[in-house]
């Protein structure tokens, strides 16, 4: 079971570029989420789906687009990068949004020169 | 808004003690609050979950504590091992129902 797969694992963008990180699972959880990860910080959410279809901001959206067409896509796009998005990214998903586990990917590392 | 401390400095112990680590909130009691393990270049990893009206919650050498008096959850490793070192993160709702998340304390388990 591969449960929560990202790709990809690193890459380097130049200023003003644009690029989508890809997340999918196959547990068949409605629920899915993008953080971004700083050094020293907890895990900040960026976007979250709560089903195809439907998706919403979380606490730092700003730079950021989401889209949610199947139950197991859900892609991330920078439009324009700036030095500021330099950050690890965690794709998450889980069955409920109350008590449920999350179900993390392995993150994508990404730095904006 | 609700916010979550975690040690932010590193635990050092000796394999054999038990590690003890801490999560403190502010403003309102959440109904529960997760604890997950992040190891370098991974994701995080859930372990366990404590209700509100649960005082302590155990699995196999791990327990959690949860008082609402207080703001804070206890999170416990006994008879730690080297495989125990990594990052623990506690995370709990926010009002609006999402996940915030602690920046977590770096354990590290010597022989």
């Amino acid at each position: 079971n591969a449960g929560v797969t990202q790709t990809p694992k690193f890459r380097i963008l130049k200023i003003g570029q644009s690029m989508t990180l890809q997340c999918t699972q196959d547990m068949n959880h409605n629920y899915m989420y993008w953080y971004r990860q700083d050094p020293g910080m907890g895990l900040k959410l960026i976007y979250y789906s709560v089903g195809a279809g439907i998706t919403d901001k979380g606490e730092v959206p700003n730079g950021y687009n989401v889209s949610r067409s199947t139950t197991e896509d859900f892609p991330l796009r920078l439009e324009l990068a700036a030095p500021s998005q330099t950050s690890v990214y965690f794709c998450a998903s889980s069955s409920r949004t109350d008590t449920q586990p999350q179900h993390f990917g392995d993150g994508t590392r990404l730095s904006i020169l | 808004s609700q916010k979550i401390e975690q040690n932010s400095e590193a635990l050092n112990i000796q394999e054999g003690k038990t590690a003890t680590l801490t999560c403190n909130y502010t403003n309102y009691s959440p109904a529960y609050l997760q604890w997950y393990r992040q190891d370098p270049g991974r994701g995080p990893v859930f372990l366990l979950l404590i209700r509100e009206n649960e005082k302590e919650k155990r699995k196999e050498r791990l327990k959690v504590t949860f008082d609402t008096t207080l703001k804070q959850s206890l999170f416990h490793i006994t008879a730690s091992q080297p495989a125990d070192s990594a990052t623990y993160l506690c995370a709990l709702p926010n009002q609006g129902g999402k996940l915030i998340f602690g920046q977590g304390t770096e354990l590290s388990v010597k022989p």
